[in-house]
């Protein structure tokens, strides 16, 4: 089955703390991107990724970082996450290749900063 | 830079009622177009697209045409069912400098009555 996989589903840190939300795709898309969703604004690009290796900055990276090692992972890494990280994310793969392709979601991660 | 209006809600229907959910859109290119729905507790899916002007996307008995003239693509459903209530966001695709960004509305709730 077609999917992509986030974990955790929820997570409660405490400032600071260090933590890595996992992404893993299983259809060899190549682009990859995570999105926060916050009320009264919709969903906002934080990183993206073009393939392996490959990573750009979104709307809205601060505090955020990410890897591409291989093809299907793209895990998101909050280096000293701050309450105003708390949120709803998702990641997303698709296809590069052809016109504006699908994209899927993981089922969201919904973490909270104290 | 590209941006997504669509009409705030909640929006509370009885059953078999008639839909319109209202999206704009701005953007400096020719995007494709998108609804996606969040159904409580998921990620997001794919409701229907289209990629050019007039194109209509349909699906699951929703239906929304892209209107190149008024910058829209308002989703329509005939007759609501409960199982419809969740989130529904309107979407833009523009793969200027490659990629699959998408730019989302804010999301309008939908909640179906019997």
């Amino acid at each position: 089955e077609a999917q992509v996989t986030q974990n955790p589903r929820y997570l409660i840190t405490v400032t600071g703390k260090k933590l890595t939300v996992t992404c893993s795709q299983n259809m060899n898309h190549e682009y990859m991107s995570w999105y926060r969703q916050d009320p009264g604004l919709g969903l906002r690009q934080i990183y993206y990724s073009m393939n392996v290796e490959v990573t750009d900055k979104g709307d809205v990276p601060e505090g955020y970082k990410v890897s591409r090692k291989e093809k299907r992972n793209f895990p998101l890494i909050l280096e000293s996450p701050s309450p105003n990280q708390t949120s709803l994310y998702f990641c997303a793969s698709s296809l590069l290749q052809g016109v504006n392709t699908e994209a899927f979601f993981g089922q969201g991660t919904r973490l909270t900063v104290v | 830079g590209d941006s997504v209006t669509q009409m705030e809600g909640p929006v509370t229907l009885s059953e078999e009622a008639f839909l319109t959910i209202n999206c704009t859109y701005t953007a400096t290119g020719y995007p494709s177009l998108f609804w996606y729905v969040q159904y409580p507790g998921e990620g997001l899916q794919l409701l229907l697209k289209a990629t050019k002007a007039d194109d209509k996307g349909s699906n699951k008995g929703f239906e929304a045409t892209y209107r190149k003239e008024t910058t829209s693509f308002h989703l329509e459903k005939g007759s609501v069912q409960v199982s419809d209530s969740a989130v529904y966001f309107c979407a833009l695709s523009d793969r200027r400098g490659g990629g699959n960004k998408l730019t989302f509305g804010t999301g309008t709730q939908l909640k179906v009555e019997l």
